[in-house]
């Protein structure tokens, strides 16, 4: 079972940012958080990960609470590309994943 | 990020027949190789985590002898559906990690297979 819950959809408005969520309150000391997206008929694409402490890179900021129960996703510049599922997945590096539902992100005009 | 290739892209073949998808590292070198499938509106699930050089581990409920998997060289692993039926239409999705223990896992585009 996946041991992450988010919410299963969200709607952004072009241009905004977009923050999604995503609770992982069994997280051990070890696992880190990751976040990849998948695009209707693509294979996932790796967005970021993260163990502590917050984390940005050219696709998106990892906001993860201080007691690593929670974290967010930051897309700042939300655009109709970004339109996809979004899965957030804790585990040991080099472990599979296991995927949930994840969230739908729908980028509208 | 590094890259991970599948072939082919999509396959459509005839029920009873056996059909070969290739997974490659492109950029670096991968000790585990993952394989998941994908029905439609479903989330992934894994079938089988495979190393370079020794025999795949199945997922329970995953039939070992039905789907084939090789891992050969640091660069390639490969599954085989052997003889296909209608209900093993799916897209099939593997993924990578390096040989340095990297944290990541990259997948590659998946395969769409059809069987009729």
């Amino acid at each position: 079972d996946a041991k992450t819950t988010q919410p299963p959809s969200m709607d952004c408005a072009e241009g905004r940012a977009a923050n999604l969520p995503c609770n992982h309150s069994t997280i051990s000391g070890n696992e880190y958080v990751y976040w990849y997206r998948q695009i209707h008929s693509q294979g996932p694409q790796y967005i970021i990960h993260g163990l502590k402490n917050n984390e940005t890179n050219e696709m998106a900021s990892l906001i993860i609470t201080e007691d690593r129960k929670s974290s967010t996703l930051i897309l700042p510049h939300a655009t109709l590309r970004d339109t996809a599922v979004y899965y957030c997945i804790v585990n040991n590096a080099g472990n599979m994943l296991t995927f949930g539902g994840g969230t739908r992100l729908m980028v509208k005009p | 990020g590094a890259v991970v290739s599948q072939h082919p892209s999509r396959v459509i073949c005839k029920s009873g027949t056996s059909v070969k998808i290739e997974c490659r590292s492109l950029d670096f070198q991968a000790t585990t190789m993952f394989w998941y499938r994908q029905f439609p509106k479903k989330s992934l699930m894994l079938m089988a985590t495979s190393n370079e050089g020794s025999k795949a581990t199945y997922e329970q409920g995953v039939e070992k002898d039905k789907f084939l998997i090789n891992h050969a060289s640091l660069t390639l692993s490969t599954l085989t559906v052997t003889s296909a039926h209608p209900e093993d239409s799916s897209f099939y999705i593997c993924s990578a990690i390096g040989t340095l223990g990297q944290e990541t896992q990259y997948f590659g585009p998946g395969t769409r297979l059809l069987v009729l």
